[in-house]
């Protein structure tokens, strides 16, 4: 199936843990993006790679660490973990720069106890 | 000011009636406007992306957009109680490839 798929659907971890989400996108979209959503379910854009290369990052905190090893995967590794973590994180793909929106994978619930 | 508002709701109509969702956006130069519909637990999905003034139609959906309002709109027409769901609008703001900025969606619900 064509798609973008993430992985772990689910993470329960403790504080200072690290962990990390995979994404990969079969789209050949050239841009891939992590958003966060919390509890009162807004959506916000954490980062923004075209090509591998850097785009946005929106003054997220430097535990959050994105790795896009080619235009198929972008990974989020996420350090010393605390409880405001806790969230919903979704990868997303896009061609053409945006201009016909975003697709997004199925999330990754995580809940940092 | 946020960047683009919307209401929460809920909106709730009857079954058959039509759903109108709106959208205010900051930016004036922004390029593209979207609508996704995201049901609880799940992820957005895209209905429709519009660039010009004036309406765009996917099926029961109608888009319309007026830039000099700053004003988006997705018109759900003959709503189904699967039509329920949170609809979110998003905006490529001016400069901001690679940037969709999203709405906090409007709640929708629509009754037998």
């Amino acid at each position: 199936d064509t798609a973008v798929s993430q992985t772990p659907k689910y993470l329960v971890t403790q504080m200072g843990n690290d962990k990390s989400i995979k994404c990969e996108q079969n789209l050949g979209h050239d841009t891939m993006y992590w958003y966060k959503q919390d509890s009162k379910k807004f959506l916000k854009i954490m980062f923004s790679y075209n090509n591998k290369e850097l785009i946005i990052n929106e003054t997220v905190p430097n535990r959050f660490s994105p790795k896009s090893p080619d235009k198929a995967h972008l990974n989020l590794h996420i350090n010393s973990l605390e409880l405001g973590d806790s969230a919903v994180y979704f990868c997303a793909s896009s061609s053409m720069q945006g201009l016909q929106g975003a697709f997004f994978g199925q999330g990754t619930r995580l809940t940092v106890v | 000011q946020k960047e683009v508002e919307q209401n929460s709701g809920p909106l709730s109509v009857p079954e058959g009636a039509i759903a109108s969702l709106n959208c205010t956006y900051s930016d004036r130069g922004s390029q593209s406007f979207f609508w996704y519909r995201q049901y609880s637990g799940k992820s957005p999905e895209l209905i429709m992306f519009i660039y010009s003034n004036g309406d765009k139609e996917d099926g029961r959906f109608t888009a319309q957009l007026n830039k000099a309002s700053q004003y988006v709109s997705l018109l759900i027409r003959d709503s189904q109680p699967s039509d329920s769901a949170t609809y979110l609008c998003a905006v490529l703001p001016s400069g901001g490839y690679n940037k969709l900025i999203f709405g906090a969606g409007t709640r929708l619900a629509v009754h037998p």
